[in-house]
């Protein structure tokens, strides 16, 4: 399983766009890039998950560069509902079961 | 949307009682899983369940089993609870076994005196 490394913590305002990048160096070939955004006192959500290049959703784009060993999660104009944690996940949904491991994330935390 | 439903979102149990934690989803998945998330450990994965009466063991089954009697609801059982178990309890489900994206309900925190 794909170890991956991300920043502890990120701090924004409203209305700027957030990066966040995570580097997965033993990625798989089989392995999609997934991220979660987590609440307090709340389960985590499926947020985006790509295989490479460019995914676009109304929450967020996941850029993937060629050589796949990292990823960046973009927020377009966050606002103070977007303060959460944030993981990274790697894996492949290919046959058999996918354990998701979610490390420590990203705390974002936006100011008004 | 999905919907999955935990029976709690508090719960204090004394050490040594039998606990049942139980979860409903409505989208008629074949997965449910059950995590625990501790601070500093992340998610880990308890037990998992493909198929009615079917389960598996994830990476910390110690001290807990399963039951899953029905499609919709996956039950998770302290035997006999202790102080270690204190922790936020998360029931999650899937469509594919290795499908990357889970749809986790909001979490049991249990505390156990």
């Amino acid at each position: 399983l794909a170890k991956t490394t991300q920043p502890i913590s990120m701090d924004s305002y409203e209305g700027q766009e957030v990066n966040i990048t995570c580097s997965h160096n033993n990625i798989a070939t089989n392995d999609y890039i997934t991220w979660y955004q987590q609440f307090p006192s709340q389960g985590p959500r499926f947020i985006i998950q790509g295989y490479k290049t460019k995914v676009t959703n109304e929450v967020a784009s996941l850029f993937i560069p060629a050589d796949r060993k990292s990823s960046t999660l973009s927020l377009p104009r966050v606002s103070l509902s977007d303060t959460a944690v944030y993981y990274c996940l790697v894996g492949s949904p290919s046959g058999g079961y996918n354990k998701l491991i979610f490390g420590a994330g990203t705390r974002l935390a936006v100011h008004p | 949307d999905v919907k999955v439903t935990q029976s709690s979102r508090y719960l204090v149990k004394r050490t040594g009682e039998k606990v049942f934690l139980e979860c409903v989803q409505d989208m008629d998945h074949e997965n449910m899983f059950w995590y625990r998330q501790d601070p500093g450990l992340g998610l880990r994965l308890i037990y998992f369940s493909y198929d009615v009466k079917m389960k598996e063991k994830g990476d910390i089954p110690e001290g807990y089993s399963v039951s899953r009697e029905k499609k919709e609801r996956f039950s998770l059982i302290l035997e006999s609870a202790s102080t270690n178990q204190t922790s936020m309890y998360l029931c999650a489900s899937s469509r594919e076994l290795g499908s990357n994206e889970q749809f986790f309900g909001p979490g049991t925190r249990l505390t156990v005196l």
